[in-house]
C-alpha cells in the first residue's frame, strides 16, 4: 500500500529565507505526486503536481518541487518565503486504476513565518 | 474559490444522531471524493463516486455511506455518531482523464459531535 511521510511536523523560517519541506513516499508503480496547501479555515489548494517528464516541477506562488526516484522523495522548495506562506502543507501520492482515483496524504507540515 | 460547494460549513450534533453533508462539484466534473481530516488520523480518503457509481473506497466506516445523484451532487451520511467522528469533512471533485487529474477541494464541513 502507498504511504507518504512528512518528517517535519512544524517548521519556522524568517520571511525572506529559503524553505524546503520534505516528503518521502512509498508506492510500487510510477507515482503521481502532489503538494497541497491549507490555510486556516480553508480547503486544500494544489500547489504543484508531478506525473512524468521533467523531475523539477514549478507550481503556483513561486513554489517548486523535485522528484527523486532513487530517494523516493518529492521535496517542496521556495527560494524566498513570504509571510502569507504561513499555512499547513501536505504532500500526497495518487493512486490510479481505471476511473478510480484516491490520494494518500502525509501528516502535514505546519509552516510558521517570522517577520 | 475552487468551485466545489459544501454545506453546511459547521454542524454540531449529539452522539447517536445522524447527519447529512452535501457537496456540489465543479461544473463538468463527474468524479466526487470525500475525505476526513481529524487531529489523530490526519487526512484520510473515504470514498469516490464517478458519474453516480462508487469507484474507490478507503477507510470509510460502515456507519457512513455516500451517494452521488443524477445531477452529480453528492451526500455523505453519517449515522450513530460518536465523539470520535468529530472532524473536518472535505469534498473534492475532478474530471477523469488518463492521468491522475487535479482534485479541487471544497472548504469543508466541520462536524462537532457532543
Amino acid at each position: 500500500a502507498q504511504s507518504v511521510t512528512q518528517p517535519d511536523i512544524h517548521i519556522t523560517v524568517s520571511e525572506g529565507a529559503s524553505l524546503e519541506l520534505r516528503c518521502n513516499y512509498s508506492y510500487g508503480a510510477t507515482p503521481y505526486l502532489f503538494w497541497y496547501v491549507q490555510s486556516p479555515g480553508q480547503g486544500l489548494q494544489l500547489l504543484l503536481k508531478y506525473f512524468s517528464g521533467d523531475t523539477l516541477v514549478q507550481g503556483i506562488k513561486g513554489f517548486e518541487a523535485e522528484f527523486k526516484r532513487s530517494q523516493s522523495s518529492f521535496n517542496l522548495r521556495k527560494p524566498s518565503v513570504h509571510w502569507s506562506d504561513a499555512a499547513e502543507y501536505f504532500c500526497a501520492v495518487g493512486q490510479l486504476s481505471g476511473s478510480a482515483r484516491q490520494l494518500t496524504f502525509g501528516s502535514g507540515t505546519q509552516l510558521t513565518v517570522l517577520p | 474559490d475552487s468551485g466545489v460547494t459544501q454545506t453546511p460549513k459547521h454542524l454540531i450534533t449529539a452522539t447517536g444522531q445522524r447527519v447529512t453533508l452535501r457537496c456540489s462539484p465543479r461544473s463538468g466534473d463527474l468524479s466526487v471524493y470525500w475525505y476526513q481530516q481529524s487531529l489523530d488520523q490526519g487526512l484520510q480518503f473515504l470514498i469516490q463516486y464517478y458519474n453516480g457509481e462508487e469507484r474507490a473506497k478507503g477507510n470509510i466506516l460502515e456507519r457512513f455511506s455516500a451517494q452521488q445523484f443524477p445531477d452529480l451532487h453528492s451526500e455523505l451520511n453519517l449515522s450513530s455518531l460518536e465523539l470520535g467522528d468529530s472532524a473536518l469533512y472535505f469534498c473534492a471533485s475532478s474530471s477523469i482523464g488518463p492521468d491522475h487529474t487535479e482534485a479541487f477541494f471544497g472548504q469543508g464541513t466541520r462536524l462537532t459531535v457532543v
